[in-house]
């Protein structure tokens, strides 16, 4: 099957314009979640979908930072306007239920540069 | 979430065994232990997965005490291809809840 798909993998914006990720989960997967890794940090958590829904957006940043999940399929991830310290790999992830012995199932991720 | 402790870094070489323990004192009653592996510029690959005593698969094994306050993942022969960062992550203790990363143990293995 197919796996998790994010894109752009590479994104260099200037500091105030606005960039759109987005993540291609898993396909069933009612899950989505997206993580964020700042240059020599940990991988931080960010927000995670249950279908169409927010079922948790306790790790976003700000209110620059808005996630849609429209239909329940794929996800975008909006920054408006980036500010540098929004540099950073951004990783999406799906599960259907995380606890089947399969986990979280990762994309490779959006490298974000704001210069 | 409970919070885990592992090394920052281990070394080996090619042919030995592996084990990277992780501790995880608060972990809850229903809470999982997970564990994955991350290469440089790719998002990280869930390895194995146990809830308590031995998990085997066919990359690693997962050995997990009765008090289940600690982990061990163990990786039987090691390739320069193993080298990469090993999260260990404890949850979610329900379906769908966000798992949250620590700092990883980097494992570099020489020949």
């Amino acid at each position: 099957e197919a796996g998790v798909t994010q894109f752009p993998s590479h994104s260099v914006i200037e500091k105030g314009q606005t960039v759109t990720l987005r993540c291609d989960p898993i396909s069933g997967h009612d899950n989505l979640y997206w993580y964020r890794r700042v240059m020599g940090k940990e991988i931080k958590f960010l927000l995670h979908f249950v279908k169409e829904s927010k079922q948790d957006e306790s790790g976003m940043p700000n209110n620059r930072f808005l996630a849609e999940r429209t239909g329940g399929t794929y996800s975008t991830l909006k920054v408006q306007p980036a500010e540098l310290e929004d540099s950073g790999v951004y990783f999406c992830a799906s599960s259907q239920d995380p606890r089947d012995g399969y986990g979280y199932t990762f994309g490779s991720g959006t490298r974000l540069t704001v210069v | 979430l409970a919070k885990t402790t592992q090394p920052i870094s281990m070394d080996s070489y090619e042919g030995q065994e592996v084990n990277i323990t992780c501790s995880h004192n608060n972990i809850a009653t229903n809470d999982y232990i997970t564990w994955y592996q991350q290469f440089p510029s790719q998002g990280p690959r869930f390895i194995i997965q146990g809830y308590k005593t031995k998990v085997t698969n066919e990359v690693a094994s997962l050995f997990i005490p009765a008090d289940r306050k600690s982990s061990t993942l163990s990786l039987p022969r090691v390739s320069l291809s193993d080298t990469a960062v090993y999260y260990c992550l404890v949850g979610p203790n329900q379906a769908g809840t966000a798992l949250i990363f620590g700092k990883g143990t980097t494992l570099s293995v020489s020949s």
